[in-house]
């Protein structure tokens, strides 16, 4: 199982603002950034945010990324259809000491 | 453009050891960065295998560290996988990826991607 915890599923409606979290701990999240990736099917992950809330270049500004405590979120302004795929997070833990990931949320557009 | 291709077989038997290799096109593997390989399963999800650094530190998930060994050729700009004694448990897509992290300890901001390969451990 996993020691980042998200929820397995979310939807929304194509303009909606929609926000995905990912819970950690004193040794992950809560001392370490998080990044966020999108799944589409039958492809690798695409970085999506990094360091808690960078966007790497090219991914769109509607994407963004918080952190507060031992919690993170990904909210996505005007949800759109391609947004449809799964979504993790990741970060290192001091713990483990490793880098870990959540299970994935697997987004869906009504 | 810089790119990552895994090649490797695409069937071991159980007890053997996988061989893995990355290739790193459009970017010279020794001019910093991390790089790592992750696997995916349905019953694992994600999971980090290592990350190394060329010149410097080698990063392995202590659940796998007394299997795995990653390393780097300079001269190929290549970096590989070898795990060992591997079982229907290691049955994943496995994948190469840059860390971005680097300089600073690898926390998992995989922005470059390989396409992935699939791996099944069977006899």
């Amino acid at each position: 199982h996993s020691v980042l915890t998200q929820p397995p599923s979310a939807s929304g409606t194509p303009g909606q603002r929609i926000t995905l979290s990912c819970a950690g701990s004193s040794s992950s999240i809560g001392v370490n950034g998080v990044n966020w990736y999108q799944q589409l099917p039958g492809t690798a992950p695409k970085l999506l945010i990094t360091n808690n809330n960078r966007r790497p270049s090219g991914v769109p500004d509607r994407f963004s990324g918080s952190k507060s405590g031992l919690s993170a979120s990904l909210t996505i302004g005007g949800l759109q259809s391609e947004d449809e795929a799964e979504y993790f997070c990741a970060t290192w833990d001091d713990s483990l000491n490793g880098v870990i990931f959540g299970g994935g949320t697997k987004l869906t557009v009504l | 453009q810089e790119q990552l291709q895994e090649s490797g077989p695409g069937l071991v038997k159980p007890s053997e050891t996988l061989s893995l290799n990355c290739n790193v096109s459009g970017y010279p593997i020794s001019s910093g960065y991390y790089w790592g390989w992750i696997r995916q399963s349905p019953a694992k999800g994600l999971e980090w295998i290592g990350s190394l650094q060329y010149g410097g530190k080698t990063y392995y998930n202590p659940s796998l560290q007394s299997r795995i060994t990653i390393s780097v050729d300079k001269s190929r700009n290549q970096f590989s996988l070898k795990m060992t004694s591997v079982a229907a448990a290691d049955t994943a897509i496995y994948y190469c990826a840059r860390d971005s992290s680097w300089p600073h300890i690898p926390q998992g901001a995989f922005d470059l991607w390989g396409q992935g390969t699939m791996v099944t451990v069977s006899s």
